[in-house]
């Protein structure tokens, strides 16, 4: 089945650090690329969807200048939490999708962010 | 309005024997999808099943098969055969339109205990 890599998986640093976030596609050409942010025992948010060559589209009350996304490429999708803080501590996770209209999306493994 | 419901936030259920989890939805589109992702507790994304609102048939996916009742607006998951390792997080969720670019929006999740 369809690959998708999220790296890294796992971040802890000080607060003010700014901190990426890889998403790719390993065996398929992700045209459209999505953003959630899980807290604790909830379910998944979305907090944007990229697609290809264009500026993402930001669900509402999440900052664009904080979550900085950028598409460069069918198969890679990055997401930048600027000067992070303690409260941007949280589990992202990416998904990417081919260009079926029934294509499931495919779900990276995530990346547990600590800001200390 | 909740667009994806599920109201069972934990359950329990015998090793080997088949589970019901629950799911409504609420959509005025015609087209849409409906799909169910499995979380373990390391935190990834799994897909499990995919049903179509113009499928005729419930899908199915060897243990795994969706009750889909259109007029009741419900994709309630069957699971067969329950084992330790199906003990989880499940996830329903939508996508809306015929365009596969269209986001997901997801259920609470349903919190699945398997007892030995």
């Amino acid at each position: 089945g369809a690959v998708v890599s999220q790296h890294p998986s796992r971040v802890i640093c000080k607060s003010g650090t700014s901190v990426k976030i890889e998403c790719r596609s390993l065996d398929f050409q992700a045209t459209t690329m999505f953003w959630y942010r899980q807290f604790p025992k909830q379910s998944l948010m979305l907090m944007a969807t990229s697609n290809e060559g264009s500026k993402a589209t930001y669900e509402q009350g999440v900052e664009k200048d904080k979550f900085l996304i950028n598409h460069a490429s069918l198969t890679l999708s990055t997401l930048t939490v600027t000067s992070a803080h303690p409260e941007d501590s949280s589990f992202y996770i990416c998904s990417a999708r081919g260009h079926s209209k029934n294509q499931p999306q495919h779900f990276g493994d995530g990346t547990r962010l600590s800001i200390l | 309005a909740q667009k994806i419901t599920q109201t069972q936030p934990g359950m329990f259920v015998q090793e080997k024997e088949a589970v019901t989890l629950d799911c409504t939805y609420d959509t005025s589109d015609p087209s849409y999808g409906l799909f169910w992702y499995k979380q373990p507790s390391s935190g990834e994304m799994i897909f499990l099943i995919y049903q179509g609102s113009y499928d005729q048939q419930n899908a199915t996916e060897g243990r795994y098969s969706l009750n889909f009742q259109k007029a009741r607006k419900s994709a309630n998951l069957v699971i067969s055969a329950s084992q330790l390792g199906d003990s989880a997080m499940y996830f329903c969720a939508m996508r809306e339109g015929g365009n596969a670019g269209n986001m997901l929006t997801f259920g609470g999740g349903t919190r699945l205990m398997v007892k030995p």
